[in-house]
């Protein structure tokens, strides 16, 4: 199985704050990786697909980078609604899916 | 406009076998490339996704719990139904319901997520 590492676990940022998130991968999956952003009580929402492809609606300061086995999600300037937690999920495998842990985005 | 609403029990007793009931609308579940699947969240923790069904009838499970999973559908109804028998304490989670993007293996639109606790 395909195991997801992301780092840090929590991250602590202010207003204006350039801020980068990582996605590890067990083995290669190509540019198969997708993030989501969580809002406490809420579903995760899609952002970013095929490792830096942004979702329809999503704010243009969100962007990805990345291929194989590691991956990064940033946010050019942080916004006040942009305190949530990030999750990455690998799909090279049809069949199965798997998450990151989560990394959980804190107002300094 | 797509969504999805789960619907179930909120409280299981151990042993006990869940059933989950997605309900969904602006899509049709027999449009090439689409699934439904369940994705859960132990509250706190990450998520985990249990199980797919595809458009044409095929189904995948997370290995770790395929033993203790089905997922079905009924298209006709734009219904996928989840069951997970043995409920233990430690599948206490929300439980949500997701649209697989067609071609894709990512989850585009989500339910607002279920509660489900598992105790006695």
């Amino acid at each position: 199985d395909i195991q997801m590492t992301q780092s840090p676990s929590t991250l602590s940022a202010s207003i204006g704050d350039r801020v980068t998130i990582t996605c590890r991968a067990s083995q290669s999956i190509g540019p198969w990786l997708a993030w989501y952003q969580q809002k406490p009580g809420k579903a995760p929402r899609l952002l970013i697909y095929k490792a830096s492809s942004l979702e329809s609606g999503v704010p243009t300061r969100f962007s990805g980078s990345g291929s194989g086995t590691e991956f990064t999600l940033t946010i050019s300037s942080l916004q006040p609604d942009d305190f949530a937690t990030y999750h990455c999920q690998q799909y090279n495998s049809q069949f199965t899916y798997t998450f990151g842990q989560g990394t959980k985005l804190e107002i300094k | 406009q797509i969504t999805l609403k789960e619907s179930g029990p909120t409280l299981v007793r151990p042993t006990q076998t869940l059933t989950l009931t997605c309900t969904f609308s602006g899509f049709s579940l027999t449009t090439t490339g689409v699934g439904v699947g369940w994705i859960r969240q132990p509250p706190g923790q990450a998520l985990e996704w249990l199980a797919v069904i595809y458009w044409h009838g095929e189904e995948r499970y997370n290995p770790s719990r395929k033993n203790r999973l089905t997922i079905s559908k009924d298209a006709s109804k734009n219904q996928v139904v989840l069951s997970m028998i043995n409920m233990d304490p430690a599948d206490t989670a929300t439980y949500y319901c997701v649209h697989r993007r067609a071609g894709y293996g990512l989850f585009d639109f989500w339910g607002q997520g279920t509660l489900v606790t598992v105790s006695s």
